[in-house]
């Protein structure tokens, strides 16, 4: 089980709905990242925290998505409306800093029906 | 923007037969960290590389970071049933985003 805790494990819900995913990142970690995989992909890095900061949200579709990580320490990603495109797992990550390496939570995968 | 490719995507060997993946970027990075993923896992942080030409081992795995500290690859000597899984690299600049590869799916026969 990873030490940067997820939830929910899993989701399914309509085109359309509203969508939210919770990362509690490891105790100490400043850094906090939201990614998005796609079966047989790479994680790609959708929004990147430095405490609450946002560093990088280049690749965040900010018409639908957003983040936040009002206290710096737990985060919560959310998606509306959801589309079908969105199907996949979104996984959160920490590290001490942003040049270190990164743990993983288990990761909340996402079905748009 | 950056790009880092990895290859082969897929690689399927005998138990006991060597690997190799291999990872280039676009640009010059500033390290180089290597995940492996198991199937149904998330990612597991295996290694970092800073130095340019730097060797590490970690038993029978070997990684190498290029002269140019633009590629870098992964050996894993002697396969096991339990190295199944996909490798990732990943390239970062300071502390800019890190930008992975799509990885290298490895499946053993025992």
């Amino acid at each position: 089980e990873a030490e940067v805790a997820q939830s929910p494990r899993y989701k399914i819900t309509e085109k359309s709905q509203a969508v939210a995913f919770w990362c509690d990142p490891i105790s100490g970690h400043a850094t906090l990242y939201w990614y998005r995989q796609i079966l047989g992909q790479g994680p790609e890095l959708l929004v990147q925290f430095q405490d609450e900061s946002v560093v990088d949200d280049s690749q965040l579709p900010k018409d639908r998505f957003s983040a936040e990580r009002l206290k710096g320490v737990d985060s919560t990603l959310k998606i509306q409306p959801a589309e079908l495109g969105d199907s996949a797992m979104y996984l959160c990550a920490s590290s001490f800093r942003g040049d270190q390496p990164q743990h993983f939570g288990d990761g909340t995968r996402l079905s748009i029906l | 923007g950056q790009q880092v490719m990895q290859i082969p995507q897929y690689q399927h060997v005998q138990e006991g037969e060597d690997f190799t993946t291999y990872c280039n970027s676009s640009t010059t990075l500033s390290n180089i960290q290597w995940y492996k993923q198991r199937p149904g896992g998330h990612p597991v942080f295996l290694i970092q590389l800073v130095k340019s030409g730097e060797v590490k081992k970690q038993k029978r795995l070997t990684f190498q970071f290029g002269e140019a500290k633009k590629n870098s690859s992964l050996h894993i000597t002697a396969t096991q049933t339990t190295d199944v899984g996909t490798y990732f690299c990943a390239g970062g600049k300071g502390a800019q985003k890190l930008v992975f590869g799509q990885g290298t799916r490895l499946t053993i026969n025992p």
